[in-house]
């Protein structure tokens, strides 16, 4: 079964510091990769994917992650963090490809952003 | 505003109760996804359906069920509620049934059992 850990429950950082939040994933086959955000009082939203090809992907609001195999991690990452991007982060890992939909989460990483 | 609508906000219910939940996907979205979050499992992935079909099971529980109708949307019924019923559960949609395609999440409902 595929499970996710994400080691950092809480992450404090200054404004215009970089920041990087860090995922492990288990799972037998290739892995789709995902990270969401969740606002104070909202849904998630998805940040970025990864399916296959490269292993640097973009996504909105300037986040970026890296798929490592050889670690079996998928870290975000982001140059200049805003007031604006505190809130909690979600690594999931997907199971059923084409055919279904299951996403399994880590237990989120809530980010504190200080001015 | 993901396009998916979740009612109701809040339920504020007693153990032995039974409850649902609704949920009306985005325009043209054939599947839906329901999520339970709590303090103590974190957020799981309880049962999904593809056009008004079961298309994966989650560690849903018995007492729990669920269903798509005919114009998509989507209820979760939970019955025999205990205390740690009490999370917040997520509803989402995706075009088809794939991981290839994005899911998008509802605001959620707030469930608290006393």
């Amino acid at each position: 079964a595929q499970s996710v850990t994400q080691p950092d429950i809480h992450i404090t950082v200054s404004e215009g510091a970089s920041l990087e939040l860090r995922c492990n994933y288990s799972y037998g086959a290739t892995p789709y990769l995902f990270w969401y955000v969740q606002s104070p009082g909202q849904g998630l939203q998805l940040l970025l994917k990864y399916f296959s090809g490269d292993t640097l992907v973009q996504g909105i609001k300037g986040f970026e992650a890296e798929f490592k195999r050889s670690q079996s991690s998928f870290n975000l990452r982001k140059p200049s963090v805003h007031w604006s991007d505190a809130a909690e982060y979600f690594c999931a890992v997907g199971a059923g490809g084409t055919s279904y939909g299951k996403l399994t989460f880590g237990q989120g990483t809530i980010l504190t952003v200080h001015p | 505003d993901s396009g998916v609508t979740q009612t109701p906000k809040h339920l504020i219910t007693a153990t032995g109760q039974r409850v649902t939940l609704r949920c009306s996907p985005r325009s043209g979205d054939l599947s839906v996804y329901w999520y339970q979050q709590s303090l103590d499992q974190g957020l799981q992935f309880l049962i999904q359906y593809y056009n008004g079909e079961e298309r994966a099971k989650g560690n849903i529980l018995e007492r729990f069920s669920a269903q798509q109708f005919p114009d998509l949307h989507s209820e979760l019924n939970l019955s025999s509620l205990e205390l740690g019923d009490s999370a917040l559960y997520f509803c989402a949609s995706s075009t088809t049934s794939g991981l290839h395609n994005e899911q998008f999440f509802g605001p959620g409902t707030r469930l608290t059992v006393l």
